[in-house]
């Protein structure tokens, strides 16, 4: 299975700043990878698809990059509703596999 | 406004079979889309079981195909897993989703439901 690693694994920033969040496949998978946000006792959300495409009714301030094996999510202006866990998955492969999340949390 | 909820018992015996339901709202399981289940052990990552397509036509997980059946009920507008011989390695928060095809061999998913924890205990 391609194994899909999340960096930092916690993140603690404040409101209005620049969130950065890495994710890195064992092998590349060119632009299959979608993001999601978590809450606790909610639905997963998603976010992210094709690496960069916004799902619709996401905000603006979500976006993605990156191709092959290293992709990134940035969240230009940290909002407190933006406090929650954040996961990568790569669906280049039948087994479509996750990250391990990255938890953003109050500075 | 499409919407997912998992129901089941949220304690299984350990060699028993899991039996969850995934009921839909505003939309016909049978019209269109895969449909699937995803879950997340207690401290651990998340992991794709299987998918449906509205045709009935199954998807599995190589690691848990032997033990894992996925069946739609359209009667009811629902979809259930069944997962047999469990262990306590089962134990997790199990999700239903909205699977969506890419032109690759995976899925990504754009709707979940919130989740129910079955624990595997004696």
């Amino acid at each position: 299975d391609i194994q899909m690693t999340q960096s930092p694994s916690t993140l603690s920033a404040s409101v209005g700043e620049r969130v950065t969040i890495t994710c890195r496949a064992s092998q590349s998978i060119s632009a299959w990878l979608a993001w999601y946000q978590h809450k606790p006792g909610k639905a997963p959300k998603l976010l992210i698809y094709k690496a960069s495409s916004l799902e619709s009714g996401v905000p603006s301030r979500f976006s993605g990059s990156g191709s092959g094996t290293d992709f990134t999510l940035t969240i230009s202006s940290l909002q407190p509703d933006d406090f929650a866990t954040y996961y990568c998955q790569q669906y280049y492969s039948y087994s479509q596999t996750f990250g391990q999340g990255t938890r953003v949390e109050v500075k | 406004q499409v919407q997912l909820q998992e129901s089941g018992p949220g304690l299984v015996r350990p060699s028993e079979t899991l039996t969850l339901t995934c009921t839909v709202s505003g939309y016909s399981v049978s019209r269109a889309y895969y449909w699937g289940w995803v879950r997340q052990p207690p401290g651990k990552g998340l992991e794709w079981i299987g998918n449906i397509y509205h045709t009935g036509s199954t998807y599995l997980s190589p690691s848990l195909k032997s033990r894992v059946t996925i069946s739609l009920d359209t009667s009811k507008n629902q979809f259930s897993l069944k997962l047999s011989s469990v262990t306590a390695a089962d134990t997790a928060v199990y999700y239903c989703a909205r699977p969506i095809v890419a032109t690759t061999p995976g899925w990504y998913f754009d709707l979940w439901g919130r989740g129910t924890l079955v624990t595997v205990s004696s």
